[in-house]
């Protein structure tokens, strides 16, 4: 089946920029998606891509992708420590089968 | 307020002993879907339903079932439950058009012994 991977761990200073990176094998991908879970909580949509585009800006959130190498990547600008969570990056085809990565939990150091 | 909600959120069971964990949305969404959670591996899709009456399979669908009988709540039935099941089940809702953003719900957790 298809797959999407991410890296497990990162750690970032407060003020620093973080960047969490996902690749994925589905090359007919339509949405790709970056989701925050709080301890504790479920999932909360961050962002999501469009696959005929290749960066997508919401405020401190800068998502770039790169659909030859299927790789897509999350850069939080200014990273504080409420941003401390996992990310979970995910991809569709037109919405019935959802594949997500294992998520990369993001440590804040102040 | 705009919600997924799910029953119980907390569940100890024995192996065999059939169980249900309810969810129901109160958005009027038309997909609704089952995940599991395990450390290392992310949510993996269980089930996932289009509309009433309209499931499908996902993932990892051995050793669950589902249905849809209305728009609202989407159970997920564990007929005879092992070990191996043992996990954090989340559902979601969407309204299963562009850009297909699922809201969650807050999660199950479930220890089979």
């Amino acid at each position: 089946g298809e797959d999407v991977e991410q890296s497990l761990f990162l750690s970032v200073r407060e003020g620093d920029s973080s960047v969490i990176n996902c690749t994925y094998t589905d090359s007919s991908s339509t949405y790709l998606y970056w989701y925050k879970q709080e301890p504790g909580a479920g999932l909360q949509l961050l962002t999501y891509i469009f696959s005929n585009m290749d960066m997508k800006q919401d405020q401190r959130l800068t998502v770039l992708l790169n659909k030859k190498d299927k790789h897509l990547s999350l850069r939080i600008a200014d990273t504080q420590t409420g941003d401390s969570a996992i990310y979970f990056c995910a991809e569709t085809n037109y919405g019935q089968n959802f594949v997500f990565g294992p998520g990369t939990r993001l440590s804040v150091l102040p | 307020e705009a919600q997924v909600t799910q029953n119980p959120r907390y569940l100890i069971t024995v192996t065999g002993k059939k169980l249900t964990v309810t969810c129901s949305q109160n958005m009027n969404h038309e997909y609704m879907s089952w995940y599991r959670q395990d450390p290392g591996l992310g949510l993996r899709q269980i089930y996932y339903s289009m509309n009433v009456e309209v499931t499908d399979k996902g993932d990892v669908p051995e050793g669950y079932k589902v249905s849809r009988k209305e728009k609202r709540n989407f159970p997920l039935i564990l007929e005879s439950p092992s070990p191996n099941q043992t996990s954090l089940y989340f559902c979601a809702s969407s309204k299963g058009q562009d850009p297909y953003e699922q809201y969650f719900g807050p999660g199950t957790r479930l220890t089979v012994t």
